[in-house]
């Protein structure tokens, strides 16, 4: 079966400090990958996808940025941390081809504050 | 343009009554259409979804959904709440492009009353 990982759970982090979250998905092969943004009281929001690795689209202008250097990993990153990037980041997977569900499954999160 | 509305940020029920969460949607094309429940401070789990088969679609939990064209909603319901049932509810449509992507209502949470 497959599993989705999340690390850290949980952040806490200075403005103007780098940032590196990490998600990996155990147990499927060339997935589609999506990291979201939850901020406090809303939906989410779509931030970054991966069709496959080294292939990144952005959905939102921002000073994040994500990198997809294995097939099963997605990592999301900044340079420097802005008090507005505090959040919930969620990391989701699907398979998303011809004949398979599309059912997007999401890993546990990580909850970021940035102080 | 698609878009999803979910009609009420909060809901209160008492536990043992019926759960009503509304949500309308807006799309140029047959939609598909999910319910997803959060925890507090835990990832999103699939309730549900609907991808134009029978249009009334059973979930986990016992969760429902009843798709109707003609409305543009999907309203999640539940004969009885649990006390369990408190969490955040996000109905979600996906956007016919071809990387599937999501389109997430802001959010109902949902408390459940002893």
């Amino acid at each position: 079966s497959q599993t989705i990982h999340q690390w850290p759970a949980t952040l806490v982090q200075p403005v103007g400090s780098p940032l590196s979250l990490e998600c990996t998905v155990e147990g499927t092969s060339n997935p589609n990958l999506y990291w979201y943004r939850q901020a406090a009281g809303r939906g989410l929001q779509l931030l970054f996808y991966s069709v496959g690795i080294g292939q990144i689209s952005s959905e939102v202008p921002q000073n994040l940025s994500a990198s997809r250097p294995q097939d099963r990993q997605f990592i999301l990153s900044s340079k420097k941390l802005l008090l507005s990037d505090s959040g919930f980041y969620l990391c989701a997977w699907n398979l998303g081809r011809a004949g398979y569900q599309e059912t997007q499954y999401f890993g546990p999160g990580t909850r970021l504050l940035v102080l | 343009a698609q878009s999803v509305t979910q009609l009420d940020s909060h809901v209160s029920v008492s536990e043992g009554t019926p759960v009503l969460l509304r949500c309308n949607y807006s799309s140029s094309y047959s939609p598909s259409l999910f319910w997803y429940v959060q925890h507090p401070n835990k990832g999103l789990q699939l309730l549900l979804k609907y991808t134009s088969a029978a249009t009334l679609v059973k979930g986990i939990n016992g969760f429902e959904a009843e798709f109707k064209k003609s409305e543009t909603s999907f309203h999640l319901t539940k004969p009885s709440a649990h006390m369990s049932d408190a969490a955040e509810y996000f109905c979600v449509v996906r956007f016919s492009g071809g990387y599937n992507k999501l389109i997430f209502g802001a959010g109902t949470r949902l408390a459940v009353h002893p």
